[in-house]
């Protein structure tokens, strides 16, 4: 069975500090994986998706970047944070399917506050 | 964009009662997905929809492509249903991106 697992359960950090959130996938390989925002009472966002290693493409900006150095891998972060950075991130992976998508599933996510 | 308009934005049920929830979209979508976000932020998937009828328990959910809408009903209502649901999906145009509505925050009330 696949699991995913997201790094930090949650963060406080000031404004200004570097931020990485991390997100593992087990069991499953060569997948699409996913990054999402929430804010507090909020709708879902799309980030970043990723089909391959090496391979992010960015859905929106919010001066944050993603990497994806090994397969089963997907990272988060920034340099410097903003306030407007607070929220929930998920991580998310679907199979991957040529010419479209699949069920979409999430991990537990992680819980930013910047102060 | 692509925009998925959700409603209603919030829902009181008593226990045993029932209802559904909806999505309306702007554009042509592949295919649809229902979750359950829980008092601790995990998205539970209830149903992954190409088209048509999925039932699972006491939910069942309809995707109509062609009419551009998808729904969740809720029947006999318990305790547990309680949270927020969120259909999203993902347009024929956009591959990989799946568009979220803006959710349904459910009450369940004994």
């Amino acid at each position: 069975a696949q699991t995913i697992h997201q790094w930090p359960v949650a963060e406080i950090k000031a404004v200004g500090s570097p931020l990485s959130l991390g997100c593992t996938i087990k069991g499953k390989s060569s997948p699409n994986l996913y990054w999402y925002w929430q804010a507090t009472g909020g709708t879902l966002q799309q980030l970043f998706y990723s089909i391959t290693v090496g391979q992010v493409e960015s859905v929106v900006q919010l001066n944050l970047s993603a990497s994806r150095p090994k397969d089963d891998q997907f990272i988060l972060s920034t340099e410097k944070l903003l306030l407007s950075h607070s929220g929930f991130y998920l991580c998310a992976w679907s199979p991957y399917r040529q010419g479209g998508n699949t069920e979409v599933f999430f991990g537990k996510g992680t819980r930013l506050t910047v102060v | 964009g692509d925009q998925v308009e959700q409603s209603p934005s919030a829902l009181s049920l008593h226990e045993g009662t029932g209802s559904a929830l909806r999505c309306n979209f702007t554009t042509t979508m592949r295919a649809v997905q229902w979750f359950q976000q829980n008092s601790r932020g995990s998205l539970i998937n209830l149903f992954y929809l190409a088209s048509g009828t999925k039932e699972n328990g006491r939910l069942k959910s309809t995707f109509n492509s062609k009419e551009s809408y998808s729904t969740l009903h809720i029947r006999d209502a318990q305790l547990e249903d309680s949270g927020t649901y969120f259909c999203a999906a993902e347009a024929s145009s956009s591959f990989s991106k799946l568009v979220f509505g803006q959710g349904t925050s459910l009450s369940v009330v004994p």
